[in-house]
Order: C-alpha cells, then sequence, then structure tokens
C-alpha cells in the first residue's frame, strides 16, 4: 500500500469553472477526510465519511462544493463555480475509525485566477 | 469551543540546539493528539500519534508529551539538523468528535 493518493497535485482554473479532485485512501481504512488549508494557516476540517456514509460537513463546505465516496473507496471533492477564495490547498486523509491516527496524502493546490 | 494553539508561531535556532515547539488545547476530554510535519507545498506527515491515556511517545530524536489535565503538549526535538526545517503541526482529536482539529503551527528553520 502506498499510503493516500490525490490527483491532481496541482490545478489552475478560471473563476466560475468546475474543478474535481481525487482522493484515494490506504485500502483498509473506512474513514476519509477532506480538509483545506490556506497560506500560513492549519488544515480546516471540510467533511468526512465513514465507508460511503457522509457523516459530518462543516459549514465552510458551502453548496457549491459537494463530495462522494461511492463503494466506500476513493473520494471526489467537486467545487462549483470557483472563486478565487477557493484557492488553497485541499488535502485528504484517511483513518481507522480514528485508531492509529490520520495518514494524510500531498493534496491538490488549487490556483483560481 | 474546542481550539488549539501552538507557540511560538515561528523558531530560528542553529544546528545541533535542543527545542520545544508547544501545543495547547481547551477542553480535556481528548481521544488523542498527533504531530505532523509540513514541508513547503507539500503534505503532512505524522511523526508522533498519543492516545489519551498516554503519557508521551518517542521517535528517534523526537519526543510527545501530553498532560491532559493542563491541556498540553510538548515536541521536543533533540539535536536539529537542517533537514528539521519544516512547519510542525499539532492536531487533537475529541471524544465527542470524529475529526482532528489543528494548531496553526510552528515554522521551524535550523541554520547550520
Amino acid at each position: 500500500d502506498t499510503g493516500v493518493s490525490q490527483d491532481p497535485r496541482h490545478k489552475i482554473t478560471k473563476r466560475g469553472q468546475n474543478v474535481t479532485f481525487r482522493c484515494d485512501p490506504i485500502s483498509e481504512h473506512n474513514r476519509l477526510y477532506w480538509y483545506r488549508q490556506t497560506l500560513g494557516q492549519g488544515p480546516e476540517f471540510l467533511t468526512y465519511f465513514q465507508n460511503e456514509a457522509q457523516l459530518e460537513k462543516s459549514r465552510l463546505l458551502s453548496d457549491r462544493f459537494s463530495a462522494e465516496r461511492p463503494k466506500g473507496s476513493f473520494s471526489t471533492l467537486e467545487i462549483q463555480r470557483t472563486e478565487q477564495g477557493d484557492s488553497a490547498m485541499y488535502l485528504c486523509a484517511s483513518s481507522l475509525a480514528g485508531l492509529y491516527g490520520y495518514t494524510f496524502g500531498s493534496g491538490t493546490r488549487l490556483t483560481v485566477v | 469551543k474546542q481550539e488549539v494553539t501552538q507557540i511560538p508561531a515561528a523558531l530560528s535556532v542553529p544546528e545541533g540546539e535542543n527545542l520545544v515547539l508547544n501545543c495547547s488545547f481547551t477542553d480535556s476530554a481528548i481521544y488523542n493528539l498527533q504531530w505532523f510535519r509540513q514541508d513547503p507545498g507539500k503534505g503532512l506527515t505524522s511523526l508522533l500519534l498519543i492516545q489519551s491515556s498516554q503519557r508521551e511517545q518517542t521517535s528517534g530524536r523526537l519526543n510527545a508529551s501530553l498532560d491532559k489535565s493542563s491541556g498540553r503538549s510538548t515536541l521536543y526535538i533533540a539535536a536539529s539538523q537542517p533537514g528539521d526545517s519544516a512547519t510542525y503541526l499539532c492536531a487533537v482529536g475529541w471524544m465527542n468528535t470524529d475529526k482532528l482539529i489543528f494548531g496553526t503551527g510552528t515554522r521551524l528553520q535550523v541554520f547550520p
């Protein structure tokens, strides 16, 4: 197992366009998390899944954001009608029900121009 | 409100020095606490995980301690090296939530 994988590593998009990011967690982990990190700040929680169920969403996750985890495997995070304020690093993490800590991916850096 | 604070925000030390990074948190009912390292523009690398029942964890030159009653954790780095230069993040998981809450990090620079 190579850890948590995120794709793409970088994305530059024009304001108003839609973008989608993918996260492949560690295969035996049942929990998957999305975080957002802006420059100089710690990661902020967006949402998490236990298996295929989305159990919690932050109020940071506006209605332009949607996340899915079909079949409890990989997850996608879509941002519709991107805004410059969406520019950030989007981090994915997985865990085994919170035991043994979290493993993070390398992140997707989004730049909205 | 559950919050995590890290002090100092930045630290610059000469190579070879021992140093301590501090993390404080509100609400002592934690599940666990995890220290991460983040290099510029990169993801997070887990350094140490301390469960709520533990007082400390060690890995190589790193030692993390946990004092739940005072709401504090420290990360001790022995004999610092230039390769230790990075941002160090503290993250806390509480009993009543299934997510980690992060501090804003300590940016460490170790110069030769």
